[in-house]
């Protein structure tokens, strides 16, 4: 059975820190990896999607890393910020949008 | 990216009515979709709307429950119906844009059954 489990399941840092989320995935086939943020209230963003050929890709104060062979993946948040508060969903694509196996996210607080 | 608008944006239902949720997309798309998040959990795939044929519906969800309409490419509708408590929740509509790894999600409809 395709699953995604994310960790921890909530987290709360003080702001200008740096928190990492993790992300460990049994999905085959193995077409993609998305991160998102969701803000309360609101629909998912995209924050970076990966292929199985990519390590890591960057968004801005964000970084995710993809080891497909241990099949784990994280998100690294740099210098985090109040605006940063939100759900962070871990999605795997096994290929086109009816086989995406969607995390429970982590729920993320920044502290002023 | 793809903006979607959603409406209502939340709503009240008491238990046996029904509510129809609309999603607007800014151009025309081949693939729709709705998801369900419930409290606390992860999104799950109701069903893919398609445009000019029957909606295609995961395990788990009916049309009788869930009718879905998809008039054409840039708009959709989902009928949660016979409403309980149990269908609190929150429902996305999310498309396919370019390339597929691309999706989008709409602001979602919060959904409370009194």
């Amino acid at each position: 059975k395709n699953q995604v489990e994310q960790s921890p399941q909530s987290l709360i840092i003080l702001e200008g820190k740096n928190c990492t989320l993790q992300c460990n995935y049994t999905v085959s086939p193995f077409s993609n990896l998305r991160w998102y943020k969701q803000d309360t209230g609101r629909g998912p963003v995209s924050l970076t999607i990966m292929t199985f050929s990519e390590n890591t890709k960057s968004n801005g104060r964000y970084t995710a890393t993809l080891d497909a062979d241990t099949k784990q993946s994280s998100l690294h948040i740099t210098a985090s910020q109040l605006s940063d508060s939100a759900s962070y969903i871990c999605v795997v694509s096994g290929g086109g949008a009816d086989g995406l196996t969607f995390g429970k996210g982590t729920h993320l607080i920044i502290q002023p | 990216s793809a903006v979607i608008s959603q409406k209502p944006s939340r709503d009240i239902c008491q238990r046996g009515t029904s509510l129809t949720i609309q999603c607007q997309v800014d151009s025309q798309v081949t693939m729709m979709f709705w998801y369900r998040q419930q409290p606390g959990q992860s999104l799950t795939l109701i069903a893919t709307a398609n445009q000019g044929s029957e909606a295609t519906y995961e395990s788990g969800f009916v049309i009788d429950k869930f009718p879905i309409s998809r008039p054409n490419l840039t708009f959709s509708t989902l009928t949660v119906s016979n409403l309980s408590p149990e269908d609190s929740s929150i429902y996305l509509c999310s498309v396919l844009r370019g390339n597929t790894y691309e999706q989008y999600f709409g602001p979602g409809t919060r959904l409370t059954v009194t």
